[in-house]
């Protein structure tokens, strides 16, 4: 199973709205509406925020939305703040034989 | 509170082997699958196994199949990862993830995850 393709860094301004995309294929995020994102600061452990395409956690700010189209994923962050800066994986379910795929990772800068 | 505390890290040789655990509190462990996700240094996260609430479904990464075994014993809230014929290659960070209520999306949807224990194999 192949991992999922991200982009390996991303950059944006405070304020500014960015889009991270995450491309799989018709084995993974093109059938199932199954996709997650994860937040992950360094030093620490992966944060879920969001599931199932375009679902938050409770807890989790509004400014992240999750949304789909074909075999590619997406997480936009509006209003982007300093703290914003850090890893995103996003992950999509793939089947009944490996049952989960990861994306390599988006390092995300907040200039 | 969800609390799930990852342990049993550490060096060892090449072919050697090794078992993480996971200790597990603050909900219904045997309600939910639990997982291991590992993260080599400075890379990304990697899916390794997955098992179901009682424990009779297995599901394997192609990379460890064979070498590594996920068990779990709902009695103790514990979560298991037996590793054998270790390489370098295996070498991380491994998390124990809560997998998210439900059937599939507990196999990918992680919303708890343990602090992580470093394995390191290396001659």
């Amino acid at each position: 199973q192949s991992a999922l393709t991200q982009p390996a860094s991303m950059s944006g301004s405070p304020g500014q709205s960015i889009t991270l995309p995450c491309t799989g294929s018709s084995s993974d995020v093109g059938t199932y509406n199954l996709v997650a994102w994860y937040q992950q600061h360094p030093g620490e452990v992966p944060k879920l925020i969001i599931y199932e395409v375009n679902k938050r956690p409770s807890g989790v700010s509004s400014r992240f939305s999750g949304s789909k189209s074909g075999s590619t994923a997406s997480l936009t962050i509006s209003g982007l703040q300093a703290e914003d800066e850090a890893d995103y994986y996003c992950s999509s379910y793939a089947g009944s034989g490996t049952p989960c795929v990861f994306g390599g990772g988006t390092k995300l800068t907040v200039l | 509170e969800v609390q799930l505390v990852d342990s049993g890290g550490g060096l060892v040789q090449p072919g050697g082997s090794l078992r993480v655990s996971c200790a597990a509190s603050g909900f219904g462990f045997s309600q939910y699958a639990m997982t291991w996700v590992r993260q080599a240094p400075g890379k990304g996260l990697e899916w390794v196994a997955g098992i179901s609430d009682g424990g009779g479904g297995t599901k394997y990464a192609d990379s460890v199949k064979g070498r590594f075994t996920i068990s779990r014993d709902n009695s103790q809230n514990t979560l298991h990862l037996q590793m054998n014929s270790l390489r370098a290659e295996d070498t991380a960070v491994y998390y124990c993830a809560k997998g998210w209520i439900g059937y599939p999306s507990g196999w990918c949807h992680f919303d708890s995850w343990g602090q992580g224990i470093l394995v390191t194999v290396s001659s």
